[in-house]
């Protein structure tokens, strides 16, 4: 079974621009959630997607948006970028949400300059 | 409010025991562990739910204490492949919106 891919792997954009990440879960997972990690914030919860409806948000201004779409697959959206979007985005899949196991994909390291 | 994890960081030498613990300090009902090896993603360790339901693979062993608002979990005669930075998540609703608030990580080191 193939694991939750994302892509890109690594990205460089500078302040003001925008950036979309994607993530393809694992098949038949419905739900997709995203989280940020900085080594001074840690782990922090974006939101969730579950049957192409966000289902559960955190506390992010509303420059960070995504949506999912009919197979699952999720992108993120971050406008107008700021140096402290500066982080590692991590995307995980789970078959029914987050009160479930949460498989993790490898991460979009985005540097804004 | 991020759970609190403690102790930040161990060191151990492999087949000795460790115990990291994650407390809140609102209600819990559920905990969640995972494992993040440097450079990787988080894997799952384990849900323990309020009520002793437990959710996870069996070598890993934890407790959930309710009154206590914590949650512990036990790395019994430790190998290499347990090395990394261990997170317990936990829930919080706020404006209707569900989501989980990871502690700060305890970092495992462990020597050959």
């Amino acid at each position: 079974k193939a694991g939750v891919t994302q892509t890109p792997r690594y990205l460089i954009k500078t302040r003001g621009q925008q950036v979309t990440l994607s993530c393809s879960p694992i098949s038949g997972h419905r739900s997709v959630s995203w989280y940020q990690q900085t080594p001074g914030q840690g782990l922090q919860f974006l939101f969730e997607y579950f049957s192409e409806t966000q289902r559960n948000k955190g506390n992010f201004p509303g420059r960070f948006s995504g949506r999912q779409f009919s197979n699952s697959r999720s992108e993120m959206n971050v406008s107008t970028l700021e140096l402290g979007d500066s982080a590692l985005y991590l995307c995980a899949s789970s078959l029914a949400g987050l009160n479930n196991e949460q498989f993790f994909g490898p991460g979009t390291r985005l540097t804004v300059l | 409010q991020q759970p609190v994890q403690s102790p930040q960081a161990v060191i151990l030498r492999e087949g000795e025991d460790a115990v990291i613990n994650c407390s809140s300090s609102k209600a819990l009902y559920s905990v969640h562990w995972y494992r993040q090896k440097h450079g990787e993603a988080p894997v799952f360790l384990m849900i323990l739910l309020k009520g002793g339901e437990q959710k996870g693979h069996e070598k890993i062993s934890a407790s959930f204490n309710e009154k206590k608002q914590q949650s512990s979990l036990y790395l019994t005669a430790s190998q290499l492949s347990y090395s990394g930075t261990y997170f317990c998540g936990t829930e919080a609703v706020l404006d209707s919106n569900y989501q989980l608030i990871w502690g700060a990580g305890t970092k495992l080191i462990i020597k050959p």
